[in-house]
């Protein structure tokens, strides 16, 4: 089965750029999750979805982020205008309804803003 | 709110040898617990749950926990390490009646020594 799926892998840009990072979620599942790993702040929540309707958005850290969800099966984060203190590897995660379930990670996309 | 803690940065033992990785919760009501592993440079993986029931719960590549109400504890154990065991461990709670979103743990990195 396919699991989640995030492009690119890796991303290294010039401050000031805009960067917009992809997940597809495990079909059938209908929650999405957005996370950042840093060594200084561990796991962060950013936001999260539900039936593609972003449902807690209180972890974005600023407005220079925004997230997306225009079906089932497509998410989008994205900085604009991108800076140095934005480097971490960034994860996309899905579940189905129950919360008993667990979520499935993707492999994350490790961003460098130079 | 909910929060986890997990103690130790990094636990070292030697193959072979049982391991234990600690943690503990706060929730405000009956709590979702989960163990997580990370490998280098991938998202993170689904070890095991406690839902409900049993206070000993067995997951994947020989790894179980223990769900200690009174102690709102849930270790990860193991009774043989092995080197491949070697990674980043986390562990996560959410509240059964609150929102879906995961609170992961601060992370133990486990080290076995051949």
């Amino acid at each position: 089965d396919a699991g989640v799926i995030q492009s690119p892998r890796h991303e290294v840009t010039e401050m000031g750029q805009e960067v917009t990072l992809r997940c597809k979620p495990i079909s059938g599942h209908d929650y999405l999750f957005w996370y950042r790993q840093t060594m200084m702040r561990g796991l962060e929540l950013l936001i999260y979805f539900n039936n593609n309707v972003p449902i807690d958005d209180s972890g974005m850290p600023e407005d220079r982020f925004s997230a997306k969800m225009p079906n089932a099966s497509f998410s989008t984060l994205k900085i604009q205008p991108s800076e140095p203190r934005d480097s971490a590897v960034y994860f996309c995660a899905s579940t189905l309804g129950h919360p008993d379930q667990p979520q499935h990670f993707g492999d994350g996309t490790r961003l460098s803003i130079l | 709110a909910q929060s986890v803690a997990q103690p130790e940065d990094q636990v070292n033992v030697a193959e072979g040898n049982p391991l234990t990785v600690k943690c503990t919760y706060s929730v405000s009501g009956n709590p979702y617990l989960f163990w997580y592993v990370q490998y280098p440079n991938r998202g993170l993986q689904f070890l095991l749950k406690y839902i409900t029931g049993d206070n000993l719960v067995k997951g994947s590549y020989g790894f179980e926990a223990e769900f200690n109400k009174s102690q709102t504890s849930f270790h990860l154990k193991k009774p043989s390490a092995l080197v491949s065991d070697s990674a980043l461990y986390f562990c996560a709670v959410r509240d059964k009646a609150g929102r879906r979103a995961l609170t992961f743990g601060s992370g133990t990195r486990l080290q076995v020594q051949p």
